[in-house]
């Protein structure tokens, strides 16, 4: 089936420094990425759609300068949270798209800015 | 817009019990897909079932069951006999399904399951 690989699973940073997160599709091509948020026992929050070879799609409230997505490739679509803070620290999980209606979904990114 | 409510913030269960987690849904499309995750605490999703809006047939596979009520706009979720690894969050979700990308999940809040001995 179609499997997404996202990387880091777990990562601390130091406050005001930036962090990436790389979701792979590692056996089809992913032409819509969707990049999600969770705090603590709270639901995933859409952040933004982003579509390959074109700029992403930000959701209302979610910064764009502060949460860069590039999806410059049909396998690879990377999340950079810039200048990271302590209110930062949260779950982030990619998806895609598969087929017509189908999701898969990486297995989640826990960052913790101190 | 869509939106999708589970009331129940959380439900414990002495295991083997029967429990139906509820999900309610709202959208303006006549065509959508409304999904269950299950988020163990390890945080990955696992995806359990997909339902498109024309097929309203309950589905049954093994101890999970659904119960898809057009009428009510309503996906429940029911678990037979369940176990101590079924206990996680438990998400219903949402998406249109149009054509052209796009077509972005909503998800509810979740529900908080537990299932103690």
């Amino acid at each position: 089936g179609a499997v997404v690989s996202q990387h880091p699973s777990r990562v601390i940073c130091k406050s005001g420094t930036s962090v990436k997160i790389e979701c792979r599709s590692l056996d089809f091509q992913a032409t819509t990425m969707f990049w999600y948020r969770q705090f603590p026992k709270q639901s995933l929050m859409l952040m933004a759609t982003s579509n390959e070879g074109s700029k992403a799609t930000y959701e209302q409230g979610v910064e764009k300068d502060k949460f860069l997505i590039n999806h410059a490739s049909l396998t690879l679509s990377t999340l950079t949270v810039t200048s990271a803070h302590p209110e930062d620290s949260s779950f982030y999980i990619c998806s895609a798209r598969v087929g017509f209606g189908g999701y898969t979904f990486g297995s989640g990114t826990r960052l913790t800015v101190v | 817009a869509q939106k999708v409510t589970q009331a129940q913030t959380e439900i414990s269960v002495v295991e083997k019990e029967d429990v139906t987690l509820d999900c309610v849904y709202e959208t303006r499309d006549t065509t959508y897909y409304l999904f269950w995750y299950k988020q163990p605490p390890s945080g990955e999703l696992v995806f359990l079932i997909r339902r498109n809006s024309f097929d309203e047939q309950n589905e049954i596979s093994g101890r999970y069951s659904w119960n898809f009520q057009k009428s009510t706009s309503s996906f429940n979720f029911t678990i037979t006999a369940s176990q101590v690894v079924d206990s996680a969050v438990y998400f219903c979700a949402l998406s249109e399904a149009r054509t052209g990308g796009g077509n972005k999940l909503t998800f509810g809040t979740g529900t908080q399951l537990k299932v103690e001995l």
